[in-house]
């Protein structure tokens, strides 16, 4: 089983288009992530949920939303995708901040 | 906030050779230090880490360094094999406080073990 698994792994869209990404983790653990990584590999934090509770909102465009239904879920939302929003997203959980983290295998997103 | 620098950002090595990669952190608070391993269209895996309440760390051919007075870390990889070649990724973060888990990535080694 999949510790941290993402849905879709490739999306490919239209500028102002809405999407979503799920994320789910059958680790027990209680913070979940969404990060995204750049065209030169750079890592950035954007949320974090612990216990369905917001903890971390970088400064992010709030065309970007994140909902955790329960704390094994991490949903991203985007609205009105701009060609700048190609990347890949990585979800992420960990039991004890930020010890443990394990990775899902993230969702290359392009938006043409 | 936290700023996490790493070099160098290409690394080639033949099988066999030692591979070591510096980062430096800016928040003296920091006190977490983990190191990832990216292979291709892979998520990152954590592979060693290193409290600051330890100066050394080693796990088979890898090990961690840690020097808070100076605040840098390194990463060192004995023996390379084919199959060590990957991104390496440093990071930090404060446990407890207000991080709640953040990690501060650097920018990644792009390290290359050729047979």
């Amino acid at each position: 089983d999949t510790a941290v698994s993402q849905t879709p792994k490739y999306l490919v869209t239209q500028m102002g288009n809405d999407k979503s990404i799920k994320c789910e983790q059958n680790l027990g653990h209680d913070t979940m992530y969404w990060y995204k990584q750049d065209s030169k590999k750079f890592l950035k934090i954007m949320f974090s949920y612990n216990n369905k509770e917001l903890i971390i909102n970088e400064t992010v465009p709030n065309r970007f939303s994140p909902k955790s239904p329960d704390k094994a879920h991490l949903n991203l939302h985007i609205n009105s995708l701009e060609l700048g929003d190609s990347a890949v997203y990585f979800c992420a959980s960990s039991q004890y901040g930020a010890y443990g983290y394990t990775f899902g295998s993230g969702t290359r997103l392009t938006v043409v | 906030g936290e700023n996490v620098e790493q070099h160098p950002s290409t690394l080639s090595v033949q099988e066999g050779d030692s591979a070591v990669i510096k980062c430096t952190y800016s928040d003296s608070a920091s006190n977490y230090f983990p190191w990832y391993k990216q292979e291709l269209g892979k998520g990152p895996q954590l592979i060693i880490d290193i409290r600051s309440n330890v100066g050394e760390k080693k796990d088979q051919r890898i090990a961690v360094t840690l020097n808070k007075t100076a605040k840098h870390f390194s990463l060192h990889i004995t023996e390379t094999q084919p199959e060590d070649s990957a991104v390496y990724f440093c990071a930090a973060s404060m446990i407890g406080g207000t991080s709640y888990g953040k990690l501060t990535f650097g920018q990644g080694t792009i390290l290359t073990v050729h047979p």
